[in-house]
């Protein structure tokens, strides 16, 4: 079975605090594919960013930059500099490689950021 | 559209009624997602088409749901005979991928059901 645990349920931080989002997954597949999606408050899911569990390199993009580590099972999401605009609920979510292609999500992050 | 579409974005029901739930994928798409999204919660897999042709339905909650995308494109979601527990956001997504692609996930915005 898949799974994925995003223990931290709420996070406040003050505008240009670092913060980091944790994901941990589970999986007895071999290859899978691990996502973080945001979530503003329009509803809409809006995708971030998808690794392959080959791939084990950091990446950076702008501001955001994702952390996977294969050795815990963990794909963990750092905001630089957080700014109002990146209050939203994330998700961290996994699919396994063929089959069908759903994505299993975790329970989601909500993060304030305030002025 | 630019976006996948959904509609009607809120719906409220009596318990008992059925509803039915529309989802206009981002043209050409050939693969097309239902999720139930419960308050606080993450997003929760119903259905998945891939053209017109239903693949994987493990998500479903019961026989009162129903999904149907007869041309590969539009598709409807259906509950009957809706009960309380049948409240949650509805998100349909859609990607270009084929099967066992790594295409992206595009979401549209849901359509919140509230039974009452």
């Amino acid at each position: 079975a898949q799974k994925v645990t995003q223990a931290q349920t709420e996070i406040s931080v003050v505008e240009k605090e670092d913060v980091t989002l944790d994901c941990v997954y589970e999986t007895r597949d071999t290859t899978y594919y691990l996502f973080w999606y945001k979530q503003p408050p329009s509803g809409e899911l809006v995708f971030l960013i998808r690794r392959n569990s080959f791939d084990e390199q950091n990446e950076i993009s702008g501001r955001y930059s994702w952390n996977f580590q294969k050795s815990t099972s963990s794909f963990n999401f750092t905001i630089t500099a957080s700014q109002v605009v990146d209050s939203a609920v994330y998700f961290c979510a996994l699919r396994r490689k063929g089959g069908s292609e759903k994505l299993v999500f975790g329970k989601g992050t909500k993060l304030t950021v305030n002025p | 559209g630019a976006g996948v579409s959904q509609s009607p974005r809120y719906k409220v029901a009596k318990r008992g009624q059925d509803v039915a739930l529309r989802c206009d994928p981002i043209s050409g798409h050939v693969s097309l997602f239902w999720y139930q999204q419960a308050l606080g919660q993450g997003p929760e897999f119903l259905t998945y088409f891939q053209n017109e042709a239903q693949l994987d339905k493990s998500g479903l909650p019961s026989d009162r749901f129903f999904a149907e995308r007869p041309e590969g494109s539009v598709s409807t979601l259906k509950i009957q005979r809706t009960q309380q527990e049948d409240s949650a956001v509805y998100l349909c997504a859609s990607s270009f991928s084929p099967p066992g692609g790594t295409g992206e996930l595009f979401f549209g915005e849901g359509s919140r059901l509230t039974v009452l």
